[in-house]
């Protein structure tokens, strides 16, 4: 059965600061997807990496996958207010079709 | 054009209505989706729609009843909820349904059963 699991389920961190969001899953997975939310909205997706060692970046974020880990992260750099948000990772096995979501992040950033 | 959109943005109704949710996209999309968002949950898929036909029921109960008439359309029909059906109800598009492409999301209905 897949499972998705996020790290930590909160962050509060510091504008400029750098930190990290951690996403495992329990089984093998074909894709893993990168979504943020922002409080009473819906969801915007941020990346989707599909093979081992993939690494992609937009802005102040980015995003690797290690699929020998079963670990995908997600780098926040110098952080900014705007950042603040729920951050979820999804996993995909394209071979029963589950499509699960981690606990999500929720990020606060501190002027 | 990269908007999803879906109406009505708020309702409520009681467990022995039946309603319906709407999603459009234009964007050429051949997959469809819908979710379910409890208050402070992640989202949870429902249904997946490929080329027009179910290709995925993730056991939803038969009281949502999913429908695609067209390549651009998506409906979610509810009959005899429960009150904990109460959520947010998201539909997404993407290119196809093999997992490559970005899911493009609306901005949701939420739904409160009395």
């Amino acid at each position: 059965e897949l499972k998705v699991e996020q790290n930590p389920l909160f962050l509060s961190m510091q504008e400029g600061k750098n930190y990290t969001i951690y996403c495992n899953y329990s089984t093998t997975s074909d894709r893993l997807y990168w979504y943020r939310q922002d409080p009473g909205k819906s969801l915007e997706s941020l990346f989707v990496l599909l093979s081992n060692g993939a690494v992609k970046q937009e802005g102040r974020l980015m995003a690797s996958l290690d699929t020998k880990a079963r670990l995908s992260t997600l780098h926040i750099t110098a952080a900014v207010h705007d950042l603040s948000a729920t951050y979820f990772c999804a996993a995909l096995t394209s071979g029963t079709y589950k499509y699960i979501f981690g606990t999500g992040t929720r990020l606060k950033v501190l002027a | 054009d990269t908007e999803v959109t879906q109406t009505p943005k708020h309702l409520v109704m009681g467990m022995t209505n039946k309603k319906s949710l709407k999603c459009e996209q234009h964007m050429g999309h051949r997959a469809m989706y819908w979710y379910k968002q409890k208050a402070k949950k992640p989202p949870e898929l429902m249904f997946v729609y490929s080329y027009e036909k179910l290709s995925i029921n993730e056991s939803v109960p038969s009281r949502f009843s999913p429908e695609c008439p067209n390549s651009s359309l998506l409906n979610l029909h509810l009959h005899a909820l429960q009150p904990e059906d109460s959520a947010l109800y998201l539909c997404a598009s993407s290119q196809d349904s093999s997992g490559i492409g970005t899911q493009y999301f609306g901005p949701g209905t939420r739904l409160l059963v009395l």
